[in-house]
């Protein structure tokens, strides 16, 4: 009965590599988000897409790419890996945007 | 700049021993203010939303309150399963994008 859900849960890397991690929503939410903690805990939001259209493309380099194949899901490539990606990122969902957000459980990027 | 500011960083309290953190923000116009907890290596999870000033929630040991500079989670007597980092979050009243702004946390540790 998970509402939230992303795979994989930790991921190692190598620098230059490309990865993508998964996100799933049952909640039936509209609007879907990605978020990446830093080491110092800070939750910082980097995409919003709402109904399968991008919504919010903070400042983030282009090597990210959100993909969204329907309402449910949203996927997270990243191309090119660098260290300073090393993050924990997570997914979250809302029925509409100003509404409570629910995340997953995360996913924790290592790039060596 | 929106902004939000918790404190203190961290907090420490023998069982039973009842605090508050704070959580100060400047923002254009507040459309809404959430409280998540968020234990290690898991994602945030929905304690409360509050929309306006004078408002207040409560979940168990938990009351939240509203005003219009700040938020305080009040905690009344707390266990050592209440140990978690304690996140604060808004959206400003003209976003259409359903951006949270977090603050950095305040983590909660509750001796026995």
């Amino acid at each position: 009965d998970t509402a939230v859900s992303q795979t994989p849960k930790y991921l190692v890397t190598q620098m230059g590599n490309d990865k993508s991690i998964k996100c799933e929503q049952n909640l039936g939410h509209d609007t879907m988000y990605w978020y990446k903690q830093d080491s110092k805990k800070f939750l910082k939001i980097m995409f919003s897409y709402n109904n399968k259209e991008l919504i919010i493309n903070e400042t983030v380099p282009n090597r990210f790419s959100p993909k969204s194949p329907d309402k449910a899901h949203l996927n997270l490539h990243i191309n090119s890996l660098e260290l300073g990606d090393s993050a924990v990122y997570f997914c979250a969902s809302s029925d509409e945007w100003a509404d409570t957000q629910y995340f997953g459980p995360g996913t924790r990027l290592t790039v060596l | 700049e929106d902004q939000v500011t918790q404190s203190p960083e961290a907090l420490r309290l023998q069982e039973g021993e009842s605090s508050s953190l704070n959580c100060s923000y400047t923002v254009s116009g507040l459309r809404g203010l959430f409280w998540y907890r968020q234990d290690p290596g898991k994602g945030p999870e929905f304690l409360f939303t509050l929309y306006s000033a004078g408002e207040e929630k409560e979940k168990e040991r938990l009351k939240a309150t509203l005003t219009k500079k700040e938020s305080f989670l009040h905690i009344t007597a707390p266990k050592p399963e209440d140990s978690a980092t304690y996140l604060c979050a808004v959206i400003h009243g003209s976003s259409n994008t359903g951006k949270l702004i977090f603050g950095q946390g305040t983590t909660l540790q509750v001796k026995p």
